[in-house]
């Protein structure tokens, strides 16, 4: 039973490119959350997502970021023409139920140079 | 809106005990989490509160006072792999996603 897979672990852009962050939650579980964490930092929330469905992006900037859930296929987090203050870990987590028994993937280390 | 304060760091001594304590203040609260985090990893999950009192699983143990806005991770026996980040977490009321406190840094030494 694997956990909660992102891809790639790191990710190098040049600042103007677009960065995709993918998201496999655990087998089961539909509930995906979005977090972004910076070195010295807590884990700052950005978006949760259901299959199909946004239901809270209140902690993500409202211009050059969006996130899906597809009803096939990894959750993503998009990031349009990246800046350096992008630069972050960014991880998913997954849960059975909502807001209870979070397992988070590995996360993705962007790096915007 | 949710703030949620734990110390920054933490040393303690191999073999020994230490207390991480989290104070928060929400406009609801239904419950709170604890999580280790090793440098460069995931966080993973130790403990769940939503009662009053004290939880305990192994070496771990975690307590809870709602009425004050109050926890504590405790960890007895202490070794060296447990140098890491712990962070508090508070679920708030209705459809929001959990809020994380900064996290302690604790180092083991010996």
């Amino acid at each position: 039973n694997a956990g909660v897979m992102q891809n790639p672990r790191h990710l190098v852009r040049r600042r103007g490119q677009e960065a995709r962050l993918r998201c496999s939650p655990m087998k089961g579980h539909s509930h995906v959350y979005w977090y972004r964490q910076l070195p010295e930092e807590g884990l700052k929330f950005m978006v949760y997502l259901q299959k199909e469905n946004i239901i809270d992006e209140s902690g993500m900037p409202k211009e050059r970021f969006s996130a899906e859930f597809p009803k096939e296929g990894p959750s993503i987090l998009r990031i349009q023409q990246v800046v350096r203050g992008d630069s972050a870990a960014y991880f998913c987590a997954s849960s059975l139920d909502f807001n209870y028994g979070y397992t988070f993937g590995s996360g993705t280390r962007l790096t915007v140079v | 809106g949710q703030n949620i304060d734990q110390p920054t760091e933490m040393t303690a001594t191999e073999g020994a005990i230490v207390q991480i304590n989290c104070t928060y203040q929400t406009s609801g609260f239904n419950g709170l989490f604890w999580y280790q985090q090793h440098a460069g990893e995931a966080p993973t999950f130790l403990s769940y509160n939503v009662l009053d009192g004290l939880e305990e699983k192994g070496r771990f143990s975690s307590f809870l006072s709602r009425s004050k806005g109050y926890s504590y991770l405790l960890l007895k026996e202490l070794q060296m792999k447990d140098s890491a980040s712990y962070l508090c977490a508070v679920s708030p009321p209705g459809n929001t996603p959990l809020v994380f406190g900064k996290g302690t840094r604790l180092s083991v030494i010996a």
